[in-house]
């Protein structure tokens, strides 16, 4: 099992340009989950799927922030336009169904805006 | 709503000493419970859990006890290493519709040599 994997592992973009992180998920979770971390805010829900369908986006800024999950083993999170207050690690993360399910966390994208 | 409560840090301490990172809890329901560790660089990785009132997760050396009285999932480990330097967060995940997991702000520990 190689994990949930992320990429890409750093990104350093400009402000204003589109950013496109993407996620694939362990091979049978059916949930996905979108976090950002940061030193002020820490650890915060942006999005989460079960079953490829959207079940909590209320921790995203609509305004810029749009994640898909076109299929059980991708997804994305873009950021148009970027800005400077988006820099953070973003992580995702799958599990099983719910309860006592654990959640599998990949190892991150750091994006930087300038 | 569903929340987690956990120790500010940094928490600095010398090799082989005792360790507690107290953590407690609000739920609607029956909460499960977790423990995960980040090490510099990486995801979150789980360190332990428990599903019900006076479990006790284990794993690594590190010890916690699902306590419903108190609502709280104290982390404690005998004797600490310098390997064990790492943010540690406390979460919970209460199922039903609302299946998200909650995490604490994480507590930032420092093993001195």
């Amino acid at each position: 099992d190689a994990g949930v994997i992320q990429s890409p592992r750093h990104e350093v973009t400009e402000m204003g340009q589109e950013v496109t992180l993407r996620c694939k998920p362990i091979s049978g979770h059916d949930y996905l989950f979108w976090y950002r971390q940061t030193m002020m805010q820490g650890l915060e829900l942006l999005v989460y799927f079960n079953n490829k369908a959207v079940m909590d986006d209320s921790g995203m800024p609509k305004d810029r922030f749009s994640a898909k999950m076109p299929n059980a083993s991708f997804s994305t999170l873009k950021i148009q336009p970027s800005e400077p207050r988006d820099s953070a690690v973003y992580f995702c993360a799958s599990s099983y169904s719910i309860d006592n399910s654990p959640l599998h966390f990949g190892n991150g994208t750091r994006l930087t805006v300038t | 709503g569903n929340s987690v409560t956990q120790m500010e840090g940094p928490v600095t301490l010398s090799e082989e000493a005792f360790l507690t990172i107290n953590c407690t809890y609000t739920a609607t329901g029956y909460p499960s419970l977790f423990w995960y560790v980040q090490y510099p660089g990486e995801g979150l990785q789980l360190l332990l859990k428990a599903t019900k009132a006076d479990d006790k997760g284990s794993n690594k050396g590190f010890e916690a006890t699902y306590r419903k009285e108190t609502t709280s999932f104290h982390l404690e480990k005998g004797s600490v290493q310098v390997s064990d330097s790492a943010v540690y967060f406390c979460a919970l995940r209460v199922g039903n519709r609302d299946d998200k997991i909650i995490f604490g702000k994480g507590t930032r520990l420092h093993i001195l040599p």
